[in-house]
C-alpha cells in the first residue's frame, strides 16, 4: 500500500528558532493536510491544502505557521519561531479527494521537541 | 500533580477474547464517524467507517455500532490479536457543504492492551 513518509522522525529545536517539517504525500493525492498531537492529548487539525493554496486552517495555525508545496511531491510545515507549547508530534495526511468521507493516510509523524 | 489529559482510559483484554471500545462523540450534526488505530510511534491508521444513515457496520474482525439518539459510537474487534494492541480513537465529521479531512474531530483515544 502506498504511504506517507515524513522527515525527520525527530527533531529537536531551541526555542525562538525556525523548523521545517516535511513530508511526501502519496503520489496521486491532491490534498494534504496537517495535524498535531500534543503527547496524550487528541489530535488536532492544523490545515489544509489544495491546488498551491490553503484552504482550511484551524485556530492553532496562526502566523508563526505556513505550509508549502515548494516541488511536486513535498509538502512542508513551517514554524518561524518555535515556542515551548509547539512541541508535539506533527503527522502530514493526504487524500484523493477533500470530502470527510476520503479517507485520508497519515504519516508517521515527526516528534517535534522545543527546548 | 500530572495532567489528566496524559492519562488514556485503558482495555486489558486476553488474546482470542472480543475488545468493545467505546466514543461518546460531541456534535448531534455529525454525519460521519471514523475509527483509528495509532500504534506507538505511528501515525493514525483508518479502520473502519460509518455514516449516520448506518447503525452498524462490519469489516474484517472490526463492527461500528452508532448510536445516534445517545451520541455513542464502539468498536468491536473479534479474537482481538496482540497485534491489535494500540490506542483507539475515534473521529466525527459533519459533511455539510464543504465538507472535508479538515473538519474531522478526534476523540481522545483509549488504550488497548492483549495480553498473550
Amino acid at each position: 500500500e502506498p504511504e506517507v513518509t515524513q522527515t525527520p522522525s525527530h527533531q529537536v529545536t531551541q526555542m525562538g528558532q525556525e523548523v521545517i517539517l516535511r513530508c511526501v504525500p502519496i503520489s496521486n493525492h491532491l490534498y494534504f493536510y496537517w495535524y498535531r498531537q500534543i503527547l496524550g492529548q487528541k489530535v488536532e487539525f492544523l490545515v489544509s491544502f489544495y491546488n498551491n493554496e490553503i484552504s482550511e486552517k484551524s485556530e492553532i495555525f496562526d502566523d508563526q505557521f505556513s505550509v508549502e508545496r515548494p516541488d511536486g511531491s513535498n509538502f512542508t510545515l513551517k514554524i518561524r519561531s518555535t515556542k515551548l507549547e509547539d512541541s508535539a508530534m506533527y503527522f502530514c495526511a493526504s487524500s484523493e479527494v477533500a470530502s470527510g468521507r476520503a479517507r485520508g493516510f497519515f504519516g508517521p509523524g515527526t516528534r517535534l521537541t522545543v527546548l | 500533580g500530572e495532567s489528566v489529559g496524559l492519562h488514556l482510559p485503558t482495555l486489558s483484554v486476553q488474546e482470542g477474547d472480543n475488545s468493545i471500545i467505546n466514543c461518546a462523540y460531541s456534535n448531534s450534526a455529525s454525519d460521519y464517524f471514523i475509527w483509528y488505530k495509532q500504534e506507538s510511534g505511528k501515525g493514525p491508521q483508518f479502520i473502519i467507517d460509518i455514516r449516520s444513515n448506518m447503525d452498524k457496520r462490519q469489516g474484517q474482525r472490526v463492527t461500528v455500532l452508532l448510536n445516534k439518539t445517545v451520541k455513542h459510537l464502539s468498536l468491536q474487534i473479534a479474537a482481538t490479536q496482540p497485534g491489535d494492541s494500540a490506542v483507539y480513537f475515534c473521529a466525527e465529521n459533519i459533511e455539510d457543504y464543504g465538507g472535508s479531512q479538515g473538519n474531522l474531530i478526534f476523540g481522545k483515544g483509549t488504550k488497548l492492551s492483549v495480553k498473550p
